[in-house]
């Protein structure tokens, strides 16, 4: 149980496209979901908090309008990058938090890692 | 701020030896607290939690928490090659902070063979 997809794995994209990341919580509910960004051998850096039905809450330094972030069911959560540059090229991973778990244990996906030329 | 602290190593164990990973958090106010392992390239994967003052053992993994020094480790018995990732500490800060959950940086582990 508690298994996260993400899609695509990889994506490749050129300087001033937007690119789409799907999270999919797989065989249980996620009323909260998690986008992090990481940097080769940095640390995890969460971007946003996703809840399900309303808007997402980002963390200092993140802006909103760039990275868009719709959490349209309990299984589904997007981040968009729009307009991107080269320096949005990192590894973006999600996480699911179920609904059902007391300890607020989060799950991760596979990751996307994202590359624009 | 709220932080949670870890050495960022590496710390190198022989193989067969007891890796010993510890944390510390800066919020009393934290209510569970998490182990995760990440090899390079991958995503985290959850190892184990733990929300009570003790220890909590799984396999040969050990967690270990003690809420009035702040502190949770991880031991890790009988270590293998394939024991060689980064262990991430993560934190729930409780519902007074909407039950973020924030991670430490990292500790990189390598087991020798």
């Amino acid at each position: 149980g508690a298994v996260v997809s993400q899609h695509p794995s990889w994506v490749i994209c050129k300087s001033g496209t937007s690119v789409k990341i799907e999270c999919r919580s797989l065989d249980f509910q996620a009323t909260t979901m998690f986008w992090y960004r990481q940097f080769p051998k940095q640390s995890l850096m969460l971007m946003a908090t996703s809840n399900e039905g309303s808007k997402a809450t980002y963390e200092q330094g993140v802006e909103k309008d760039k990275f868009l972030i719709n959490h349209a069911s309990l299984t589904l959560s997007t981040l968009t990058v729009t307009s991107a540059h080269p320096e949005d090229s990192s590894f973006y991973i999600c996480s699911a938090r179920d609904s059902r778990g007391l300890n607020y244990e989060q799950y991760f996906g596979p990751g996307t890692r994202l590359t624009v030329t | 701020q709220k932080e949670v602290e870890q050495n960022s190593g590496p710390l190198s164990v022989p193989e067969g030896a007891i890796a010993s990973l510890n944390c510390t958090y800066s919020d009393r106010g934290s209510q569970s607290f998490f182990w995760y392992r990440q090899y390079s390239g991958k995503s985290p994967e959850l190892i184990m939690f733990i929300y009570s003052n003790g220890d909590k053992e799984d396999g040969r993994f050990t967690a270990q928490l003690n809420k009035a020094s702040q502190y949770v480790s991880l031991l890790i018995r009988d270590s293998q090659p394939s024991d060689s990732a980064t262990y991430l500490c993560a934190v729930n800060l409780g519902p007074t902070s909407y039950d973020k959950v924030i991670f430490g940086p990292g500790t990189s582990l390598s087991v020798i063979p």
